[in-house]
């Protein structure tokens, strides 16, 4: 079985350009988490929708990021425009569900972002 | 000030040994938990999973055990392998966070051949 898809994988960008992450949940999963990690601060999440529907972006940064989830297989995250401390790896992650507890995370393999 | 990165925990053994990661969780709400493997370059692996209603669980070669009063929580591996050396981070879920897993901030296995 396929597991959540990234894209893409690395991305080098100059400072000012927008960045679009894109991920492909694991079908039959409700829940999509988009997480950011750096050396500095660890893994973060910077928000999460259920059932296509976003239910906490307390998480990212400042109005320069934002997500989506047209529809059940695929989302996406936006920087514009992009700052050298934007450069982390995210990571896009996808549960059965959020509405109880004990549903395992899974997660891609990350998009490694680069703002030079 | 300078800032400076996030120091992981280490943890270095011998090939063939056991090896024990320690978590302190933070919610004595939480009844779900994680524990996830990260190698160099990929993302977070799941490995083993144990709700608050157990003590202990076991997998292949990985046990988790878990002591709710003191809010702790640790992974055993045993016969420790190169292959098993990864960053190791454990994660807990309460009802109230809707299913939203919190992080601990990793420790690091290295393995020694």
């Amino acid at each position: 079985d396929a597991g959540v898809i990234q894209s893409p994988r690395h991305e080098v960008t100059e400072m000012g350009q927008e960045v679009t992450l894109r991920c492909k949940p694991i079908s039959g999963h409700n829940s999509l988490f988009w997480y950011r990690q750096t050396m500095m601060r660890g893994l973060e999440l910077l928000i999460y929708f259920n059932n296509n529907v976003p239910i906490d972006d307390s998480g990212m940064p400042e109005d320069r990021f934002s997500a989506k989830m047209p529809n059940a297989s695929f989302s996406t995250l936006k920087i514009q425009p992009s700052e050298p401390r934007d450069s982390a790896v995210y990571f896009c992650a996808s549960s059965f569900s959020v509405a109880s507890s004990g549903n395992t995370i899974y997660f891609g393999e990350g998009s490694w972002l680069t703002v030079v | 000030g300078e800032s400076v990165g996030l120091h992981l925990p280490t943890l270095s053994v011998q090939e063939g040994d056991n090896s024990i990661i320690n978590c302190a969780y933070s919610n004595s709400a939480s009844d779900y938990f994680i524990w996830y493997k990260q190698e160099s370059g990929k993302g977070p692996q799941f490995i083993i999973d144990i709700r608050s209603n157990m003590d202990k669980r076991q997998g292949q070669r990985v046990t988790v055990l878990l002591n709710k009063t003191v809010k702790h929580l640790s992974l055993q591996i045993a016969a420790t392998q190169p292959g098993d050396s990864a960053v190791y981070f454990c994660a807990e879920n309460s009802p109230r966070s809707q299913g939203n897993l919190i992080f601990g901030k990793g420790t690091k296995l290295s393995v020694k051949p």
